[in-house]
């Protein structure tokens, strides 16, 4: 079974910061993708960023940028010019490309923006 | 396009009792994955339906099971509900089977069991 790990419970980042939310997991698999999802207050979860674990290049989207680093296992989480809505419960999630498609998720981090 | 819509989003049941969520996906959505969210162990997964058939399962006791209808609406019950059950239910829809299909968030419903 693959296992999600992010060891930072809580993060705090100054408006117009950066902030680095770490993940790590663990699989055999060579085939599988990873995602950041968001979770404001409002309980709807969303899909920030996605990584294909066969691409080389760290995806970014806007603000948002990935440090996939394969051989370790590692897939860390860059928000850049933090934003007051960027507060939220931040998860990291492993899914196969090959097997079982379901989501394995992190514990989470919360992060919070101060103004 | 609508969002994918859970009711009811909030519940209040006892010990015993059994209960069922409801989840309707976005409008050509075909896949349906269920996921149990609480404080002590995060984000589960339950259960995925796809065209009427459930595809993928995880560990959770057979209290907990599903059905995906023709339209591709799907429910979710629990029986004999524990004090453990409180959490909050997620509901995802997606458009395809497998790992590219972006899975999309209802809302959740709250299920405190008293």
């Amino acid at each position: 079974a693959q296992t999600v790990t992010q060891s930072q419970p809580e993060m705090s980042v100054q408006e117009a910061e950066t902030v680095t939310l770490s993940c790590t997991y663990d699989t055999s698999e060579s085939d599988y993708y990873l995602f950041w999802y968001k979770q404001p207050p409002s309980r709807q979860m969303i899909l920030v960023i996605r990584q294909e674990a066969y691409k080389q290049q760290n995806a970014t989207e806007n603000r948002f940028s990935v440090n996939f680093q394969k051989a370790a296992k590692s897939f860390s989480l860059k928000i850049s010019d933090s934003q007051l809505g960027d507060a939220a419960m931040y998860f990291c999630a492993y899914r196969s490309a090959s097997s079982d498609y379901k989501l394995s998720f992190g514990a989470g981090t919360t992060v919070t923006v101060r103004a | 396009k609508a969002g994918v819509t859970q009711t009811p989003r909030y519940l209040i049941k006892t010990r015993g009792q059994q209960v069922t969520l409801s989840c309707s996906p976005i409008s050509g959505h075909r896949s349906v994955s269920w996921y149990q969210q609480t404080p002590g162990q995060g984000l589960q997964f339950l259960f995925e339906y796809f065209s009427e058939t459930q595809r993928n399962k995880g560990n959770f006791p057979g209290r907990f099971s599903g059905r995906q209808f023709s339209n591709s609406r799907s429910e979710m019950n629990v029986s004999t509900l524990e004090l453990g059950d409180s959490a909050l239910y997620l509901c995802a829809s997606s458009s395809r089977l497998g790992a590219l299909g972006e899975q999309f968030f209802g809302p959740g419903t709250r299920l405190t069991v008293l």
